[in-house]
C-alpha cells in the first residue's frame, strides 16, 4: 500500500500558536520522510525532512515528531507566522537510486494576524 | 544561478492537440521527474528518469510521454489521448539515490 493520508485538509491558526498537521502511512518499507512547503503559483520547497532511525528532529520553529511503530509522523509549527500561511504536503519514499515520493493530499494553513 | 526552469508558466490548449512541456535543470542532477497536481490533493507521478535515455512510468503515466535526450533536459509531452489534461505540471530533480527532489516553478496547462 503506497498511500499516505495527510489530515487536516486545512487548518487556521492564531499567530503565535502551534500548528499541527498529522501524516500516517501503510508501507514499511519507506525510510524517508519530508515535509514540504508551497505557496500559490509556486513549486514545493523542502521544509525539514526525517528518517526512521530518529523519533523527532528540529529545525528552528519546524519539528518532525515520527512514530514508527504507529506508522505515523507529523509536523509541528512553533510560534506559527502569518508567513507560514502555505500548503503543506508530507511525503515518503523507499530506497533506490530515483526515490519515487509518495505525498498526502496536502494542508492549507492559515495563519490569522 | 543553480535550479530547475519550466517553460511557458501558462499554456493554453485546444481539446485533440499535443502539447510540450519543457524543464531543463543545471544542477547536475542524475534523476528528474514530471509530477500532476490538481486542486485539493496531493503530487501525483507522472514519469521519472535516472540516467540520459532511461526513464520508468509513474503512476499516471497514460496520455504522457516524456524523453531525456540530455541530462539537463526532461520534456513532458501531454497527448490528446490525456482524458483530463487541465493541471498544474511540477518537475523535479535529485542526485541518484539522495533523497531531497528540488522542485521547479511549474506550468498550468489549460485546455480550452
Amino acid at each position: 500500500q503506497q498511500q499516505v493520508k495527510q489530515s487536516p485538509q486545512s487548518l487556521i491558526v492564531q499567530k503565535g500558536g502551534i500548528s499541527i498537521i498529522n501524516c500516517a502511512y501503510e508501507n514499511t518499507a519507506f525510510d524517508y520522510f519530508p515535509w514540504y512547503q508551497q505557496f500559490p503559483g509556486k513549486g514545493p520547497a523542502l521544509l525539514i525532512a526525517i528518517r526512521p532511525d530518529v523519533s523527532e528532529k528540529k529545525e528552528g520553529r519546524f519539528t518532525i515528531s515520527f512514530n514508527k511503530s504507529a506508522k505515523q509522523f507529523s509536523l509541528h509549527i512553533m510560534d506559527s507566522q502569518p508567513g507560514d500561511s502555505a500548503t503543506y504536503f508530507c511525503a515518503a519514499s523507499s530506497g533506490g537510486s530515483a526515490r519515487q515520493l509518495t505525498f498526502g493530499s496536502g494542508t492549507q494553513l492559515t495563519v490569522l494576524p | 544561478d543553480g535550479g530547475i526552469t519550466q517553460s511557458p508558466k501558462y499554456l493554453f490548449r485546444k481539446e485533440g492537440q499535443n502539447v510540450t512541456l519543457s524543464c531543463e535543470q543545471n544542477l547536475n542532477h542524475d534523476a528528474m521527474y514530471w509530477y500532476r497536481q490538481d486542486p485539493g490533493q496531493g503530487l501525483r507521478l507522472i514519469y521519472y528518469s535516472q540516467i540520459v535515455n532511461d526513464f520508468q512510468k509513474g503512476d499516471i503515466a497514460e496520455g504522457y510521454s516524456v524523453s531525456r535526450e540530455k541530462k539537463e533536459s526532461f520534456p513532458l509531452t501531454v497527448t490528446s489521448a490525456q482524458k483530463n489534461p487541465t493541471a498544474f505540471y511540477l518537475c523535479a530533480s535529485s542526485w541518484g539515490g539522495n533523497n531531497e527532489q528540488f522542485f521547479g516553478p511549474g506550468t498550468r496547462l489549460t485546455v480550452l
